[in-house]
């Protein structure tokens, strides 16, 4: 299994271009989501989907949009990038269940982020 | 409000000399606590799952426990390549748990020089 994977690696905007992050999984998990990671600020959830079909908001969702159309795919849009969305993005996927209904969440090697 | 805080931020330790990192959590009941661990550069990479007050995993030179308010991660006799970054999340058991969503700690910054 390839677990999480992510693409592209790195990415430089302007302000105002949008772009997509993609994401995928092969482990048939039903959960995915979407961190930002920045300096001081820890890991911060932006959108995450609890099956396909099924997506809602995190904790600094403004400025991305996702769709969730398969269990192995999760995308992340940017509509209009804006300097404050240089970050590192992680995508994380997790089974169902488990024991007392938690689980182990597996992340991706991250996408890094440039708007200038 | 839920709440994770890690200590020390920072720890420099001599190769072989044992020590360990802090976790306490504030939360409305816990499902569960894990453990990461994140190089430079790359996405975090899970360690362990601890579920009640008592638990113990271990993993080569890393032992992790928990307690109703904290969990320490152990590390004994540790190498340059344990150098890295830990991060410790909770699953509340109220609140977050239809949707799954994780309180992260802001994470540990170890080196180990040798």
């Amino acid at each position: 299994n390839a677990g999480v994977t992510q693409t592209p690696k790195f990415q430089v905007l302007k302000t105002g271009q949008s772009m997509t992050l993609q994401c995928a999984q092969d482990m048939n998990h039903e959960y995915m989501s979407w961190y930002r990671q920045d300096p001081g600020m820890g890991l911060r959830l932006i959108h995450y989907s609890v099956g396909a079909g099924i997506t809602d908001q995190g904790e600094v969702p403004n400025g991305y949009n996702v769709s969730r159309s398969t269990t192995e795919d999760f995308p992340l849009r940017l509509l209009s990038a804006a300097p404050s969305q240089t970050s590192v993005y992680f995508c994380a996927s997790r089974a169902r269940g488990g024991l007392r209904g938690t689980w182990s969440q597996y992340f991706g090697p991250g996408t890094r982020l440039l708007v200038l | 409000e839920d709440q994770v805080t890690q200590s020390p931020e920072a720890l420099r330790l001599q190769e072989g000399e044992s020590s360990s990192l802090n976790c306490s959590y504030t939360v409305s009941g816990l499902r569960g606590l894990f453990w990461y661990r994140q190089d430079p550069g790359k996405g975090p990479e899970f360690l362990f799952t601890l579920y009640s007050a008592g638990e113990e995993k271990e993993k080569e030179r890393l032992k992790a426990t928990l307690t109703k308010k904290e969990s320490f991660l152990h590390i004994t006799a540790p190498k340059p390549e344990d150098s890295a970054t830990y991060l410790c999340a909770v699953h509340p058991l109220f609140g977050s748990s239809n949707t799954g969503k994780l309180i992260f700690g802001q994470g540990t910054t170890l080196q180990v020089k040798p």
